[in-house]
């Protein structure tokens, strides 16, 4: 099963430079989630997308966008990458059964800009 | 946004030891998540709780879930070296927009050695 796939697992860009992660779940699952993660600083949640065709900023949405291109992709882009952006970025989805929730994690775009 | 603060930050213990790892908040969560991460891959769930008081176990891992839902724990008896990762809690919140949020803690590092 591969569940949550990321694309790329590394990618080292200059100041200003542009690039778009790509995310694809298989797991027919609404809701879509794009976080990153720095030292000391847990998780932090940037856009999500409820469902498709919808998308909502997070936390930490300056300098982002998204597209929700179909139910299996969930796409982030930086325009103009800023050396702050420098992170760990994880695409998950979301599994909701009442009052319980699960969140589905790929494994992963380690950032850095210079 | 909702701090979930962990402690320790960092633990490092031998093998056949317990211990426990805090995360603490000033704010009131309708649930609690524990997350294991592993180098290089994203946190995979271990377990939810959602009652104040509630404790659940996992083979030698026990939840508990704070009376008042802001704070939990998470006890590890007996760890052993696949015990090593970074654990981080996450508690179910809500954004300034109103939309529900999973906030996640600052993380524990544990590393158990043979």
């Amino acid at each position: 099963n591969a569940g949550v796939t990321q694309t790329p697992k590394f990618q080292v860009l200059k100041t200003g430079q542009s690039m778009t992660l790509q995310c694809a779940q298989d797991m027919n699952h609404n809701s879509m989630y794009w976080y990153r993660q720095d030292p000391g600083m847990g998780l932090r949640l940037i856009y999500y997308s409820a469902s498709e065709g919808t998308t909502d900023k997070g936390e930490v949405p300056n300098g982002y966008n998204v597209s929700r291109l179909n139910k299996r992709e969930f796409s982030l882009r930086l325009e103009s990458a800023a050396p702050s952006q420098t992170s760990v970025y994880f695409c998950a989805s979301k599994i909701r059964q009442g009052r319980m929730e699960k969140l589905f994690f790929g494994s992963g775009t380690q950032l850095s800009v210079l | 946004t909702q701090l979930l603060e962990q402690s320790p930050q960092f633990l490092s213990i031998q093998e056949g030891e317990n211990l426990t790892v805090y995360c603490n908040s000033s704010s009131v969560f309708s649930s609690l998540q524990w997350y294991r991460q592993e180098p290089g891959e994203g946190p995979v769930l271990l377990v939810t709780v959602v009652t104040g008081g509630e404790v659940k176990k996992l083979k030698r891992l026990t939840f508990q879930f704070g009376d008042a839902r802001k704070d939990s724990s998470l006890h590890i008896t007996a760890a052993q070296p696949g015990d090593t990762g970074l654990y981080l809690c996450a508690g179910a919140g809500y954004l300034q927009t109103g939309a529900n949020n999973l906030f996640f803690g600052t993380g524990t590092r544990l590393t158990v050695i043979p």
